[in-house]
């Protein structure tokens, strides 16, 4: 096993940008995918296979991979965009590993 | 559509038995697997486990091989999560999930079930 690391806290104003990472050695051959959870909420997949979005998440969010670092980008920050983020990537044989999460706070 | 729906909140003494459900519905695939992640209060995300029913395949994260068992049942499209002896400690919001894998470096959890809590109290 290994560990994904993030960042525990990001605070942004609204209408700016908003990146969290997400960092390992394993991430240099393995992709991230990303979550964001609500208080009181299920987490929501928002970004997986580094980069790929699915068709119900904002354009806002995106991400990229350089090297052993996972970005999620968070263009255009709203109010509503305030949540916990969590990376996750693979571990042994569908195993799953996650970041300890990052809290984004809209000023 | 898939949807991912659990069984309810559960009160339960220390040494209790308990077992967790979760439906998958909408379906299309054959060998879905479904994957067990617990999330303490004010905490983050655990991998329990992840089951894949119609090859009757379990996987187990060391923190908790031995602790729980995780099974499915293709009849139903149903996955578990079971304890034989509760303890306080396992008080918690448990998700499962739909594990999407693709090849041996890239996977995702989607969708995921709306969580049951457990709480463990004398």
């Amino acid at each position: 096993s290994y560990e994904l690391s993030q960042p525990p806290s990001v605070s942004v104003s609204p209408g700016q940008t908003a990146t969290v990472t997400c960092s390992a050695e394993a991430l240099a051959r393995q992709y991230a995918s990303w979550y964001q959870q609500k208080p009181g909420q299920a987490p929501v997949l928002l970004i997986y296979q580094d980069t790929e979005r699915p068709s119900s998440i904002p354009a806002r969010f995106s991400g990229s991979r350089s090297g052993t670092t996972a970005t999620l980008t968070i263009s255009g920050v709203q109010a509503d965009d305030e949540a916990d983020y969590f990376c996750q990537s693979v571990d042994t044989s569908r195993g799953c590993v996650f970041g300890n999460g990052t809290s984004v706070t809209v000023l | 559509e898939v949807q991912m729906v659990q069984s309810g909140a559960e009160v339960k003494e220390p040494g209790e038995s308990l077992r967790l459900s979760c439906q998958i519905s909408g379906n299309t695939f054959v060998n879905y697997s479904i994957t067990w992640v617990r999330q303490m209060p004010g905490k983050g995300l655990e991998w329990m486990g992840t089951t894949t029913p119609g090859d009757s395949e379990t996987y187990y994260s060391p923190s908790f091989q031995g602790r729980v068992s995780i099974s499915g049942d293709t009849s139903v499209n149903t996955a578990y999560l079971q304890w034989n002896s509760l303890r306080a400690s396992d008080t918690a919001i448990y998700y499962c999930a739909r594990l999407l894998q693709f090849g041996e470096s890239q996977n995702h959890l989607d969708p995921w079930g709306q969580g049951t809590l457990v709480t463990v109290s004398s």
